[in-house]
């Protein structure tokens, strides 16, 4: 079993509507959960970070935390062709520097 | 500020033959970070270093990749000697504090063994 999982997509959305991503975590010790953009050929770029059970929102994009279920989701709300990118998952274990990234999903955006 | 930076972006070299890819980190971060990412694989920890002490290097493959960080400024990542599988992307990041991730990333050195 992975450490982080996520389906490797291609997702496909319309412009204009909710993209849903998912990721799931195998170690419970787990404390810290991001998510990470990346361009093709670009370096990944941290978008949100949560920590506790929940919702934390930051513009149009929304971390949600369900620990009792070891899942993680991103919504992107009001989609945009900019949004089309790979979406990294990725966590972070008590007392621990690094972190453990799933292997992405492919977020296309349709215009 | 000037962000994370790598050189080389690419590197293309013969199966046996020596590479060292550089990082210089955002001024004034004590922690550097080396991640790779091989074809179809997830990206995976390499090493951490505090300063110029190495606080975690349980994810360097084996003994042909060696990393050094003289002076806690730049780090270097020397592949002696290169083999086919050692081919990705090397990334480094850096961060001010021990904040178990949520780092910056620089933009990757590419490495091709043939």
């Amino acid at each position: 079993q992975k450490e982080v999982e996520q389906n490797s997509g291609p997702l496909s959305v319309p412009e204009g509507a909710i993209a849903s991503l998912n990721c799931t975590y195998s170690d419970r010790g787990s404390q810290s959960f991001f998510w990470y953009r990346q361009y093709s050929g670009k370096s990944p770029e941290l978008i949100m970070s949560i920590y506790s059970n929940g919702d934390k929102e930051d513009g149009r994009f929304t971390a949600q935390l369900n620990k009792a279920s070891q899942y993680v989701s991103l919504l992107i709300r009001d989609s945009q062709p900019s949004d089309s990118a790979t979406y990294l998952c990725a966590v972070n274990k008590v007392g621990d520097d690094k972190i453990i990234f799933g292997k992405g999903t492919r977020l296309h955006i349709l215009p | 500020e000037a962000g994370v930076t790598q050189f080389p972006s690419h590197s293309v070299i013969e199966k046996g033959q020596t590479v060292t890819l550089r990082c210089d980190p955002i001024s004034g971060h004590d922690n550097l970070y080396w991640y790779r990412r091989v074809m179809g694989k997830e990206i995976k920890f390499l090493l951490h270093f505090v300063k110029e002490s190495k606080q975690d290097e349980s994810g360097m493959p084996n003994n042909r990749f060696l990393a050094e960080r003289t002076g806690g400024t730049y780090s270097t990542l020397k592949v002696q000697p290169a083999e086919l599988e050692d081919s990705g992307v090397y990334f480094c990041a850096s961060s001010q504090g021990r904040r178990g991730g949520g780092y910056t990333f620089g933009s990757g050195t590419r490495l091709t063994v043939v």
